[in-house]
Formats: C-alpha cells, sequence, structure tokens
C-alpha cells in the first residue's frame, strides 16, 4: 500500500496565483484532513472530509477550498495565493473509529512570492 | 477551546542521557492523545495513543504517560537516531474523529 499521497513535493507561486494539491490515499478511509504547518510550529486543521460529498471547514479556512467526490480523493484549492499561505501542507486521513491515529503524506512545501 | 503546549521547544542531549519531553493540554473530554515522530521534511508518523490518567506505553526507548492534565515523553538512553521533532496532539470527544489539536512540538537532538 502506498498509502497518503501528495502532489507536488514543492510549489513556488506568485502572489495571485492559483493552483490545486492532489492527495490520494489507497487505504480505503473515510476520514480526510488537509493540515498546514508554519516553521516551528505544530498542524493547524484547513478543512476535513467525513465522507465523499461531504466536507467542513476546520481552524483556518480562509482563502482555500476543497472538495471530495471519491473516497480516495481530497484535493486542496488555493485561489488568490498570498505571502500568507507559504507553509507546509500535509494530508492525512483515518477510518473513522475513536481515537484512531492518523495517516499522514510526506507533505508540500509551498512558496507564495 | 482544546490547548496544547508542549516543552521545552528544543532540547539537546548527549547519547545516553535520559530526559523526558512534557506536554500540557487543556480540552473538554479527553477522547485520546497521540504522541507522533515528525523527522525533517517528512510527515508525522505516530508513536501512541493514550486514553485515561495512569496509562502508560512504551516502545523501545520511549514510554509515554498520562495525567489529567499532561502527558509525558520519557527518552531513556537516547541514540542520535532519536533525533526529530515529537508532536503531542489531543482529540475531544464532542469532534468528528481525528480533529486533532496539536502542540508546536519539541525538537530533540541528540549528539553523539
Amino acid at each position: 500500500n502506498a498509502g497518503v499521497t501528495q502532489t507536488p513535493k514543492f510549489r513556488i507561486l506568485k502572489i495571485g496565483q492559483s493552483m490545486t494539491l492532489q492527495c490520494t490515499q489507497d487505504m480505503n478511509h473515510n476520514y480526510m484532513y488537509w493540515y498546514r504547518q508554519d516553521p516551528g510550529m505544530g498542524l493547524k486543521l484547513i478543512y476535513y472530509s467525513v465522507g465523499a460529498g461531504i466536507t467542513d471547514k476546520g481552524e483556518v479556512p480562509n482563502g482555500y477550498n476543497v472538495s471530495r467526490s471519491t473516497t480516495e480523493d481530497f484535493p486542496l484549492r488555493l485561489e488568490l495565493a498570498a505571502p500568507s499561505q507559504t507553509s507546509v501542507y500535509f494530508c492525512a486521513s483515518i477510518n473513522g473509529g475513536v481515537g484512531e491515529k492518523l495517516f499522514f503524506g510526506s507533505g508540500t512545501q509551498l512558496s507564495v512570492l | 477551546e482544546d490547548q496544547v503546549t508542549q516543552s521545552p521547544e528544543a532540547l539537546r542531549l548527549q547519547e545516553g542521557e535520559s530526559s523526558s519531553l512534557n506536554c500540557s493540554y487543556t480540552v473538554s473530554g479527553l477522547r485520546g492523545l497521540f504522541w507522533y515522530r515528525q523527522d525533517p521534511g517528512k510527515g508525522p508518523e505516530f508513536l501512541f495513543t493514550l486514553y485515561s490518567a495512569g496509562e502508560e506505553k512504551e516502545k523501545e526507548r520511549l514510554k509515554a504517560t498520562l495525567t489529567k492534565k499532561e502527558s509525558f515523553l520519557h527518552i531513556t538512553a537516547p541514540k542520535p537516531e532519536d533525533s526529530a521533532t515529537y508532536l503531542c496532539a489531543v482529540q475531544a470527544h464532542r469532534t468528528n474523529a481525528g480533529k486533532s489539536t496539536f502542540g508546536d512540538g519539541t525538537t530533540l537532538t541528540v549528539k553523539p
């Protein structure tokens, strides 16, 4: 199993550009999450999904959008990129049981210049 | 609002020098407290889940303990390969599974 796969690994954007961060998992997990991690900080939840067609905002959703058309895929869309969105983005998933651990992807390092 | 505070921010140890990392938390109804290890340029990897005060779990040189207000990650006779950032996270009963609140982490450096 590949687990959680994120693409791209690195990206540089200019202010005002848009892009989509891809995330796919092959574990048939119902719950998926997008976190961002700023240098020296912990992870902040951006958006999450409890199943196909269901998404909800996390702690820091402004400037982002998500969709969940399949169980496997959970892309994160950045519209009108700003320097404040420079960060490392992690996608994660779990099956949804009580107290389950998160499975993380390897991250996307994004710089907005 | 759930809060997680980790200390110290950074810890430098000599190989074989045992120590502890602290995770203080406030949460309305703890569902689980998690420890993750994160290596540079990688996503966090799961270490332990603790569910109730008094619980302890061990894995190789690591031992995690839990009280009603804090958790400790004890590192016994660390080796250079234990160097990493250790993240603590909590899940509350009222949240959907996986909506974890993370601390800022402790970066551990073990010198040979």
